[in-house]
């Protein structure tokens, strides 16, 4: 099966600042996708960011940017201008391709953010 | 489009009783998927539908955990004769049939005392 590492369980940043958040995995599969999800909160997951693993340019959605680097099995998430509603538990999840079983996330233990004013 | 709702948000349960929960997906969304997430930890994948029918189910879905999604909409997820170690907060997740991301609904927090 595969597993989702997050090895920084809090991070903290200050207001305006990058930071950056880190996630391994392993997998035996040379196809699949890895996300960033946000949990605020009120605990509701939202999609940050996605990355298909056979593209490699880095994905990126405004302030947000990923480093995948495939050989290394490594999906770390940039936060850039940090803002006070970036404080949330970010979660870093692996799919494999879609298929009729299988499309289960697996998810790392999560990195709880603060921004500092 | 209203997102994944979930009901209800909060549950109390004596040990022992039975609770079920209630996800509704995104409507037209084929696939829904139920996660059990306990504190710090990301969450666990339970079981999977698509459409009508349940395609996968984790270990993790013990006998007393029974998933249904009667008319491939809502899905209901019953829990019998709850213990402690079930408190959690159980999440609902839909996707379309061919798209990668998850849309997660709020969860509903059980408690069982």
């Amino acid at each position: 099966a595969q597993t989702v590492t997050q090895s920084q369980p809090e991070m903290s940043v200050q207001e305006a600042e990058t930071v950056t958040l880190s996630c391994t995995y392993d997998t035996s599969e040379s196809d699949y996708y890895l996300f960033w999800y946000k949990q605020p909160p009120s605990r509701q997951m939202i999609l940050v960011i996605r990355q298909e693993a056979y593209k490699q340019q880095n994905a990126t959605e405004n302030r947000f940017s990923v480093n995948f680097q495939k050989a290394a099995k490594s999906f770390s998430l940039k936060i850039s201008d940090s803002q006070l509603g970036d404080a949330a538990m970010y979660f870093c999840a692996y799919r494999s391709p879609l298929s009729n079983t299988g499309n289960q996330f697996y998810f790392g233990t999560g990195t709880s953010l603060t921004v500092i004013p | 489009d209203t997102g994944v709702s979930q009901d209800p948000r909060h549950k109390i349960t004596k040990r022992g009783q039975n609770v079920t929960f209630r996800c509704d997906p995104i409507s037209e969304h084929n696939r829904l998927y139920w996660y059990r997430q306990t504190l710090g930890q990301g969450p666990e994948f339970l079981t999977y539908f698509q459409n009508e029918a349940q395609l996968e189910k984790s270990r993790l879905l013990s006998d007393r955990f029974s998933a249904e999604r009667p008319k491939g909409s809502f899905s209901t997820l019953e829990i019998q004769r709850t213990e402690q170690g079930d408190s959690a907060m159980y999440l609902c997740a839909s996707s379309p049939l061919m798209g990668y991301e998850q849309y997660f609904g709020p969860g509903t927090r059980l408690t069982v005392t």
